[in-house]
This record gives structure tokens, sequence and C-alpha cells, in this order.
């Protein structure tokens, strides 16, 4: 099992409509998670921290579920500006440093 | 904008040249990176310096050599690089090695390699 999985998609989505995905962690003892976007050949930027409380801000959503190891993400009222690859980041204590380990991305097409 | 600036943006050497990829930032960040992405793939750790000195080697090939000259400088020294290095070479900072909530990785822009 990857320590961290992602359904690669794509998922392609109307503009405005509502879009989840879901990335999952193997390490129980992992401390911190983050989703990043990625445009094509672009760096990937921080989207988002995600809280246990869960957090929004503004149309993204993230939730974090420890009991059954995954994280999410929401994007409301979808913008063909979405279009991107998320990319879930998990990081976890490994002698004596926490290191961020990478989901493979998920490709989300915003179509008109 | 990234605060967190690559030079050069792109690249292309032989696999005899020896070349230098840069990057700076001042945002006051004691911890520097380099990542290695391969198209459709998630950005592989390759370095990481954490108060100018190097704290992670990820069993990278002696080819590629880091080099850390101040706190805000953060160099990757290529040769005899093979083809199969060609890649997005990303460096990135964060406040601190240890990643907590408020303590997250930036990236410069990258530099775009091309091994012929």
């Amino acid at each position: 099992r990857k320590e961290v999985e992602q359904d690669p998609g794509p998922f392609n989505v109307p503009e405005g409509a509502t879009v989840a995905f879901n990335c999952t962690y193997s390490n129980s003892a992992s401390q911190s998670f983050f989703w990043y976007r990625q445009d094509c050949r672009k760096e990937p930027k921080l989207l988002m921290s995600v809280y246990s409380s869960g957090n929004e801000d503004g149309r993204f959503t993230a939730q974090l579920n420890r009991a059954s190891q995954y994280i999410s993400l929401l994007i409301r009222d979808s913008k063909l500006s979405d279009s991107a690859t998320y990319l879930c980041v998990v990081a976890s204590l490994m002698d004596s440093n926490y290191q961020l380990i990478w989901g493979a991305g998920t490709k989300l097409i915003i179509k008109p | 904008d990234t605060e967190v600036t690559q030079t050069p943006k792109h690249l292309v050497m032989g696999m005899t040249n020896k070349k230098s990829l840069k990057c700076e930032q001042h945002m006051g960040h004691r911890a520097m990176y380099w990542y290695k992405q391969k198209a459709k793939k998630p950005p592989e750790l390759m370095f990481v310096y954490s108060y100018e000195k190097l704290s992670i080697n990820e069993s990278v090939p002696s080819r590629f050599s880091p080099e850390c000259p101040n706190s805000s400088l953060l160099n990757l020294h290529l040769h005899a690089l093979q083809p199969e290095d060609s890649a997005l070479y990303l460096c990135a900072s964060s406040l601190g090695t240890f990643t907590s909530s408020g303590n997250t990785i930036y990236f410069g822009e990258g530099s775009w390699l091309t091994v012929v």
C-alpha cells in the first residue's frame, strides 16, 4: 500500500458543479496535512493546510478524518481556473525530522 | 508571486557539461530543499538543508552536488548527468524543518533541465 494515495483522475466536471476528492494515508502517526495545487508546467502552490476541525477558504473546504486516515477537498461552484492537479501532502515524523510524503495528484478538468 | 527565485528557468546541457542551478529566498526561512519532478509524478525530495547544514540526502547520485553558501542561497551543481536526469528541479524553503500547521513549504518556479 502506498503511503499516500490519490485517485489520479482525471475528474471532468462542468463549470459551477461541486467536486470532491479524497486522499488516504497509511501512517497513523502523521501530524500535518496539506493540499497543494499544481498547474501544468508550473510549481506546486499551497492551497490550504488541513486542520483536525476542518477548514474552509472561500469555495474550498478541507476535512481530516483521522479514524479512517483520509483527508478530503471539496470545491464548490467550480471555475474554469480550478483546472489543475491537486496534490495531497502528509507530514510524518521520520528519523527526528518531519518529512513530507506526496500523493501522486488528482487531475481536475473543469469544462464550460 | 513566489518569493523563492530560481535561475535559470530553462537549461539544456550535454552529458559532459558542468552547470549549476541557483535558488534564493529572502523570507528568513532556515530550511531549504531541492526536489526533482518528472512529468505526471509528484515532486521527489533530493536534499534538505537546515540552518545551512545538509540534513537529508535522499540517496541522490553524486553527479548532483548541493551547496548552501548562506541562509538565503542554495545551489545545485550538476556534472556528468544522464538523459534520464531531465526533469523539473524545484527549490523550496520553509521556516524550519519540523513541519507544523504554520510551517509550510514554498516552492520556486523551478528550473527545467534537459540533458542531451
